[in-house]
C-alpha cells in the first residue's frame, strides 16, 4: 500500500533546459491530478487525467507545459525551455475515481523545481 | 468564474483560544467543498469535506450558501494544529480549485 510517489524529489536546472517530472499514483486509481505550489500563490491546478485522457488542459500555464499518462498509471509532466518563473513545487494527486465529495485525493510529496 | 478566497495569509492564535479560518467561494449551483491541511514536512491531506458534516481533530466547517462561506472552526486551539490550511472547491468540470491557503500558527 504505497502512496503516491513523485520523482525526482528535487530538481535544479538551468534556464532553457527541458525537465520531466514523474508521478506514480496509487495502484487502481483512475484519476490523476497535477498542481503547482508557489510561494504566496497557493495551489494552482494544472491538469487532470481520467484514465489516459485529459479532458481539460486549460490549466497549463503555457504551451511549454505538457503532460501525458500511459497505461492508466504513471504520468509525466514535461516543461520545455524552463524559465525562472517555473520554479515551484509540483504536486501530483490521485483518486479512485474523479475526486468528489466521496472520493478523496491523495497527494504525493512533490517535486521541488528550481530554475537558475 | 469559480473561485475560492482565503482572506488571511497568516493567522496567529493562542493555545486554547478559538480558531476560525475563513473561506469564501464563488460558484453557481451546489458546491462541493473541502478543507485540506499540510503539516510541516508532511504531504497535503484531506481534513474534512462538507458533505460528511463531520468533525475531524476537533475541526468543523459549515457550508453557508447565503454567505457563500465554508469557514473552518475549532473551539480550542492546540499546538499541533499549526499548519497550512487550504479551502477547496470541486467545479462542474471535476477540477479541484484551491484557495491560496492560510498558515495557522498556534502560540504557546
Amino acid at each position: 500500500g504505497a502512496g503516491v510517489s513523485q520523482s525526482p524529489s528535487n530538481k535544479v536546472t538551468e534556464k532553457g533546459k527541458d525537465v520531466e517530472l514523474r508521478c506514480d499514483p496509487i495502484s487502481g486509481h483512475t484519476a490523476l491530478y497535477w498542481y503547482r505550489q508557489s510561494l504566496g500563490q497557493g495551489l494552482e491546478f494544472l491538469i487532470y487525467f481520467q484514465g489516459n485522457s485529459a479532458p481539460d488542459k486549460s490549466g497549463l500555464p503555457s504551451d511549454r507545459f505538457s503532460a501525458e499518462r500511459t497505461g492508466g498509471s504513471v504520468s509525466t509532466l514535461t516543461i520545455q525551455r524552463t524559465q525562472q518563473e517555473d520554479s515551484a513545487v509540483y504536486l501530483c494527486a490521485s483518486s479512485l475515481v474523479l475526486a468528489d465529495s466521496y472520493n478523496e485525493q491523495f497527494f504525493g510529496p512533490g517535486t521541488r523545481l528550481t530554475v537558475l | 468564474a469559480q473561485r475560492v478566497t482565503q482572506p488571511e495569509k497568516l493567522l496567529s492564535v493562542f493555545k486554547g483560544a478559538p480558531v476560525e479560518l475563513k473561506c469564501n467561494y464563488s460558484y453557481s449551483g451546489s458546491p462541493e467543498l473541502f478543507w485540506y491541511v499540510q503539516y510541516s514536512r508532511q504531504r497535503l491531506q484531506l481534513l474534512l469535506r462538507h458533505i460528511s458534516r463531520e468533525s475531524i481533530k476537533g475541526f468543523t466547517a459549515d457550508l453557508n450558501k447565503g454567505e457563500t462561506s465554508f469557514h473552518l472552526k475549532k473551539p480550542f486551539a492546540q499546538e499541533e494544529d499549526s499548519a497550512m490550511y487550504y479551502c477547496a472547491l470541486r467545479d462542474r468540470d471535476d477540477k479541484i480549485i484551491f484557495g491560496k491557503g492560510t498558515r495557522l500558527h498556534i502560540l504557546p
